[in-house]
């Protein structure tokens, strides 16, 4: 258990709905930030936060959103689902400035 | 346009025997770099890294090179084991708002008994 928690594991869903996606960090961690890793291809960065504000931002759709909460957890929101959405989506956190990340194990969205 | 490159996919090794993993980037901005590893079902786990600063890191079995005129980093695992069959990830990072690491590719090691 490396700390950091994502739920749910698995996820199945239509195109067109929308899913949400949770992320408890590592206690004492500010940082969250959330990757996409697509048909074993690398984990593209999405978004961080620190300490409930937006910090940076990737390659992150518009029907794409985050935030995070006064205790820290954050969610990562997918709407208008697309078959190409389908992906394992990361969430990992840092202390502000330690350069190692703490992974959760993930979340494997299907779009059907 | 993929700031960081691992140009093999795959690498196969016999056990005992030396894996090297390499690792190419563009940005002359990125100041620390990071392997992680992975394994199915799992998130990638933090290995070794080493700042620009340094040419080597060694931790056990394992031992990162940088080399910073060819925007080259590899990393060795000797000796190999079976357990080390996963896929490696090279990660940089430089000096941007929010520490983000840029993620190669990946490449899938497995080591053979």
């Amino acid at each position: 258990d490396s700390g950091v928690t994502q739920t749910p594991k698995h996820l199945i869903t239509a195109t067109g709905q929308r899913v949400t996606l949770r992320c408890s960090p590592r206690s004492g961690d500010l940082s969250v930030y959330w990757y996409q890793q697509s048909l074993d291809q690398g984990l593209q960065f999405l978004i961080q936060y620190y300490n409930g504000e937006e910090r940076a931002k990737g390659n992150i759709l518009e029907r794409f959103s985050a935030q995070q909460f006064p205790d820290l957890h954050s969610e990562l929101n997918l709407s208008s689902l697309e078959l190409g959405d389908s992906a394992l989506y990361f969430c990992a956190s840092s202390v502000r400035h330690n350069y190692g990340y703490t992974f959760g194990s993930g979340t494997r969205l299907t779009v059907v | 346009d993929q700031q960081v490159k691992q140009n093999s996919p795959s690498l196969s090794v016999q056990e005992g025997r030396i894996s090297i993993l390499n690792c190419d980037y563009t940005n002359s901005m990125f100041d620390y770099f990071l392997w992680y590893k992975k394994y199915p079902a799992e998130g990638p786990t933090f290995l070794i890294s080493i700042s620009s600063i340094k040419d080597k890191n060694e931790d056990g079995r394992f031992t990162v090179f940088l080399n910073k005129s060819a925007k080259h980093l590899s990393l060795h695992i000797v000796p190999s084991q079976p357990g080390d069959s996963a896929v490696y990830f090279c990660a940089a990072s430089g000096n941007n708002a929010g520490n983000m690491l840029t993620f190669g590719g990946g490449t899938r090691l497995m080591v053979k008994p």
